[in-house]
């Protein structure tokens, strides 16, 4: 089976531009989670979805950055406008039930210059 | 603030050596999984232990659980060079929606020299 897809692997933008990253979940898995990766934070979760539905953004760092799920298979995370310090490793992740093990895609690695 | 801790923060240690990381963590908890990263890739999940269990295996692996100290141990014995990676305790917290939120320690990087 396919595991989590995220894209682009590697996104290099400049500072105000608007950034959408990407991610397809396991068939059949009912949550999905957004993370941020940093050398100074480590693992930060962003937001999480149970069923397209987000439960708790309380991770969202500020109202530049937004999370959709428009449909089981699909799932955005948009930032806009970006920032330097925006720059991070972004994975998403998802699983089947709440007593099951979250399955990470392999990030995307952004920079904003 | 991280709910986990792990310590040691690095290690290096000679192929055929077992490897021991240590997890603290603050409040009560459902359970606790340790995960894997190899570098640039994503995390891999490991192993889940649940809080009324204290021990646990998995081929080369095994966990403990003391929810007295609130820690946890993950050793990896008869290491080989591929289990180089970033080793990171995750818990799923007693009032959070139970399963539904994971907060990660900040890992230890794992080095083991052939």
């Amino acid at each position: 089976d396919a595991g989590v897809i995220q894209s682009p692997r590697h996104e290099v933008t400049e500072m105000g531009q608007e950034v959408t990253l990407r991610c397809k979940p396991i068939s059949g898995h009912d949550y999905l989670f957004w993370y941020r990766q940093t050398m100074m934070r480590g693992l930060e979760l962003l937001i999480y979805f149970n069923n397209n539905v987000p439960i708790d953004d309380s991770g969202m760092p500020e109202d530049r950055f937004s999370a959709k799920m428009p449909n089981a298979s699909f799932s955005t995370l948009k930032i806009q406008p970006s920032e330097p310090r925006d720059s991070a490793v972004y994975f998403c992740a998802s699983k089947l039930d709440p007593y099951q093990p979250q399955h990470f895609g392999d990030g995307t690695r952004l920079s904003i210059l | 603030s991280q709910q986990g801790e792990e310590d040691p923060q690095a290690l290096s240690i000679q192929e055929g050596e077992n490897a021991t990381m240590n997890c603290s963590y603050k409040t009560s908890i459902n359970n606790l999984q340790w995960y894997r990263q190899n570098s640039g890739r994503g995390l891999v999940h490991l192993i889940l232990i649940r809080s009324n269990e204290r021990e646990k295996h998995s081929g080369r692996l095994r966990v403990t659980l003391d929810t007295s100290k609130k820690s946890s141990s993950l050793l990896i014995t008869a290491s080989r060079a591929a289990d180089t990676a970033s080793y990171f305790c995750a818990t799923d917290r007693v009032g959070e929606t139970s399963g539904s939120r994971l907060t990660f320690g900040e890992g230890t990087q794992l080095t083991v020299n052939p």
